[in-house]
């Protein structure tokens, strides 16, 4: 069974980028990731899914701050020009044995 | 626009039952599977059941496998959640998400939530 490894906490200075890495562990390498963003108080947010063939399927409204990338195991989502209400928790997602999969979710501070 | 309304959230005892409800608008509910993905306090995203577009196929997380029951009405674009014997470990928000087609296991789509707290 996949495993998602997420760093609990990230930090960087409002105007930064960060990088979130979502490390995959104990099977096959899945055909793709999504990242979602969890804002306190909301719902969580779609933000973007990549595909192993690098196609991509950013949600609604998306700015182009927002990226991803993957190289073997350890996929990434970077934020540049870091805003404060860029604070979230930032989850990765797979589908494995036919039901998503999170990670444990990493938690995002603008300083 | 997408928007998703969970409803039915609130205060119930261990071994009791409750409903949760999701009202959809802003695309062709009947085309897309649902999910339900709930949040424990202080901890992370767990998946809890899928739907496809008919109502026809029905996937849950081994935690809550005959317990909870997925099902919808395509007519009223609602998703509802079934939730029997609950356990205190259940306590938690639970949010319906848009699958991006009929099951493919890809939310693309949430709503705020609705927090079930299950008291002993």
């Amino acid at each position: 069974q996949l495993v998602l490894t997420q760093l609990p906490s990230a930090s960087a200075s409002l105007g930064a980028s960060v990088n979130l890495t979502c490390t995959l562990s104990g099977g096959l390498t899945p055909s793709a990731v999504a990242w979602h963003q969890h804002q306190p108080e909301k719902g969580p947010r779609f933000l973007m899914k990549l595909d192993s063939d690098g196609s991509l399927i950013k949600g609604d409204g998306l700015p182009d701050r927002f990226s991803a990338s993957n190289s073997g195991t350890e996929h990434s989502l970077t934020v540049s020009s870091l805003q404060t209400n860029d604070e979230a928790v930032y989850y990765c997602q797979i589908c494995d044995s036919g039901f998503p999969v999170f990670g444990g979710g990493t938690r995002l501070t603008v300083l | 626009q997408v928007h998703l309304a969970e409803s039915g959230g609130g205060v119930v005892q261990t071994g009791r039952s409750q409903r949760l409800s999701c009202a959809a608008s802003g695309f062709t509910f009947s085309t897309y599977g649902m999910h339900w993905v709930r949040q424990a306090p202080g901890k992370g995203l767990e998946w809890v059941a899928v739907i496809s577009s008919d109502g026809s196929f029905k996937k849950y997380a081994a935690s809550v496998k005959g317990r909870f029951t997925i099902s919808r009405d395509n007519s009223k674009k609602m998703l509802f959640l079934q939730m029997n014997s609950l356990r205190v470990e259940d306590t938690a928000a639970y949010y319906c998400a848009k699958d991006r087609g009929d099951n493919t296991n890809w939310p693309d789509y949430w709503g705020q939530g609705t927090l079930v707290t299950v008291s002993s």
